[in-house]
């Protein structure tokens, strides 16, 4: 069965700092890559995506993340944060013709 | 474009009524619709998948008969919790996949159900 692995749980950085969430999932065959974010009090929003193409994907707000297929990791990354990027991080992975599956999450505190 | 809206927003039942939850694609036509569940601090979890037309699916361990969906639209799908108990009190989430953008999903809001 698809499952997706977050192991951050609560992640504390202070403005400015480098971000990398990690995410890993467990599902041998072709599959679709995603993060969202939740920010307080709102409803999930797309960061980015990766169906296929280049592994180093660009998403919104500066983030970005790689597909390493042999890692089976999508780990999404930012090179400075900010105060307003307090937020929870999902990763889900889509395998085709199944359901969206998500990691735990992991919650990103950025100290001004 | 590309909004979907749950209503209501939040709602408070009495044990052993039954709620309904609607998921609204505004502005595209979703094939499929989704319906998490979100406890508090938790991830999503995917109760079922529902087609336009036909019978929705399941995850293992959500009781249908309790959790009724009707997707009788492109456009509309509707969750209604039965003879709802406290344990039921959670965040809902409904989505949508537009088929014009890769099928990609497209989260409503969400709704806050409180059992008491």
């Amino acid at each position: 069965a698809q499952s997706v692995s977050q192991h951050n749980h609560h992640v504390i950085l202070s403005e400015a700092a480098s971000l990398e969430l990690g995410c890993n999932y467990s599902y041998g065959g072709t599959v679709n890559l995603f993060w969202y974010v939740q920010y307080p009090g709102q409803h999930l929003q797309l960061l980015l995506k990766y169906f296929s193409g280049d592994p180093l994907v660009k998403g919104i707000k500066g983030f970005e993340a790689e597909f390493i297929k042999s890692k089976f990791s999508f780990n999404l990354r930012k090179p400075s944060v900010q105060w307003s990027d307090t937020a929870e991080y999902f990763c889900a992975v889509n395998a085709w013709g199944n359901d969206m599956r998500f990691g735990a999450g992991t919650r990103l505190t950025v100290k001004p | 474009g590309a909004v979907v809206s749950q209503h209501p927003s939040w709602v408070i039942c009495k044990s052993g009524t039954s709620v309904k939850i609607e998921c609204r694609s505004l502005d595209f036509q979703a094939t499929t619709m989704f319906w998490y569940r979100q406890f508090p601090k938790q991830s999503l979890m995917l109760m079922a998948t529902s087609n336009e037309g036909s019978k929705a699916t399941y995850e293992q361990g959500v009781e249908k008969d309790k959790f009724l969906i009707n997707h009788a639209s492109l456009t509309l799908s509707t969750l209604t919790v039965t003879s709802a108990h406290p344990e039921d009190s959670s965040f809902y989430i409904c989505s949508a996949d537009h088929r014009d953008r890769d099928y990609e999903q497209y989260f409503g809001p969400g709704t806050r159900l409180t059992v008491t």
